[in-house]
């Protein structure tokens, strides 16, 4: 079976570090883009940026360029979100995605396997 | 930065047809992918490359494409399928495009 599995829920203060992870499995993890999606509460979807784990090739959303880093270990087939410095505004569900089924090897390709969400809490 | 607009929401009573447009510059020049969401849950494909339905998806969910619109419908709607529901895509400029989401419509079955 494919699946993404994420890390589990954060809690952290302001100006803290962060990395949260994405373990896939039941694939050729180095072969398909692999994504991170941010829900704020109450909100919609906002496409961050995506990896892949074959060559560290990454694309970030103008939106998210500079305030996070997205990276991979295809050694252990697990991707990574992280943060140098967290703020309040950080709060949200990240979700991980790759476009296994129905991509054709883009980047923008759509997300047909999704992670289970991990929920990041920033609050002094 | 591009834009996919929405509307918020929609309303139908079960058995009719919903209809969820999707607007933006770019979509003549590049496909357009369909999320559904139900709270507490991580979004599902359910359109891709603006009318494909993937495997395990109803019939009765279906996507079109005219111009700067693209269109999901849901013919016959079910009580299950009150969710919200957003359209994926990307602009053609730039180096790399850029992937964008549009805001969301919220489906409400009366």
């Amino acid at each position: 079976e494919v699946q993404l599995v994420q890390s589990g829920a954060e809690v952290k203060k302001p100006g803290e570090s962060l990395k949260i992870s994405c373990k896939g499995s039941g694939y050729s993890f180095t072969s398909y883009w692999i994504g991170w999606v941010r829900q704020m509460p109450g909100k919609g979807l906002e496409w961050m940026g995506i990896i892949y784990p074959g060559d560290s090739d990454t694309r970030y959303s103008p939106s998210f360029q500079g305030q996070v880093t997205i990276s991979a270990d295809k050694s252990i087939s697990t991707a990574y979100l992280q943060w140098s410095s967290l703020k309040a505004s950080d709060t949200a569900m990240y979700y991980c995605a790759t476009p296994y089924y129905y991509g054709s090897g883009s980047p923008h390709d759509a997300f047909d396997i999704w992670g289970q969400g991990t929920m990041v809490t920033v609050s002094s | 930065s591009y834009e996919l607009t929405q509307p918020p929401s929609v309303s139908v009573s079960p058995g009719q047809t919903a209809r969820i447009t999707c607007s933006g510059d770019a979509l003549p020049k590049q496909y357009a992918y369909w999320y559904q969401q139900k709270p507490g849950q991580a979004p599902v494909l359910v359109i891709y490359k603006d009318s494909e339905r993937p495997s395990g998806i109803p019939e009765r969910f279906s996507g079109s494409s005219s111009g700067t619109t693209v269109t999901l419908t849901i013919s016959g709607v079910q009580a299950e399928d009150e969710a919200d529901y957003y359209c994926q895509s990307a602009d053609s400029s730039g180096t790399y495009p850029n992937v964008v989401f549009g805001g969301g419509t919220k489906l409400t079955v009366l």
